[in-house]
């Protein structure tokens, strides 16, 4: 089992549609982070949220980071097809970093 | 500025056969990592350094071994390759290791192991 569980796994919408996923765990984290990967690269980070609670925005994507530090969402506001891509979240726990398999979205134009 | 590069870009290769999986950064972090990239299993750690001449095992370190022998290069080293360790492979750096600290990931190597 995933020490992360990311949902959806697959997400398919259209253009100018909203959406949010999650990333949860029964275990608490130092950090989160938000990372998007392109097929035949590597992940680029979005974003890091440390403290329970925590909301950032990065343009039309907002990531919430929870209460008790377990679980994190992200939300996307009117998607564009430049946002297909995976999602991947990540706990700090320790030094390490413990990823969710990731949710996989294309925006159909 | 290269970042991040890693080679081969894909391979494939004969079970029992040893291969190294070369990564080289040019951003003077401190800590690297490999993690692997399976379907449904997300990244997973392979083993990390948190500085040159150190290292230590991740999630998953068994049929894997690592150096670092300077800053910039950390090569992966499949002693033995067997079927199980197809997968993508991902170096990755961050100035310091840490839950704070951004990783920034190469370009993967897709190994097949026959």
């Amino acid at each position: 089992t995933q020490l992360l569980e990311q949902s959806p796994q697959f997400l398919s919408i259209q253009e100018g549609e909203n959406l949010t996923v999650y990333c949860n765990s029964s275990s608490v984290f130092s950090s989160l982070q938000w990372y998007r990967q392109e097929p035949g690269e590597g992940p680029v980070l979005l974003v890091t949220v440390v403290t329970g609670g925590e909301v950032k925005k990065l343009k039309r994507l907002t990531f919430q980071f929870g209460d008790a530090r377990k679980d994190s969402s992200l939300h996307i506001t009117a998607a564009q097809p430049g946002d297909t891509g995976l999602y991947l979240c990540a706990g700090g726990i320790g030094d390490d970093m413990r990823f969710g398999a990731g949710t996989r979205l294309t925006v159909k134009p | 500025i290269a970042g991040i590069t890693q080679a081969p870009t894909s391979q494939i290769l004969a079970a029992g056969r040893r291969m190294t999986l070369r990564c080289t950064q040019d951003m003077r972090h401190n800590a690297m990592y490999w993690y692997r990239q399976d379907l449904g299993l997300g990244l997973r750690l392979i083993h990390y350094s948190n500085t040159a001449g150190t290292t230590g095992k991740g999630e998953v370190p068994d049929g894997y071994s690592v150096s670092r022998a300077n800053t910039d290069d950390f090569p992966l080293t499949l002693a033995s390759a067997v079927p199980s360790q197809t997968s993508v492979y991902f170096c990755a750096s961050s100035q310091n290791r840490g839950g704070y600290n951004e990783q920034f990931f190469g370009p993967g190597t897709r190994l097949t192991v026959l």
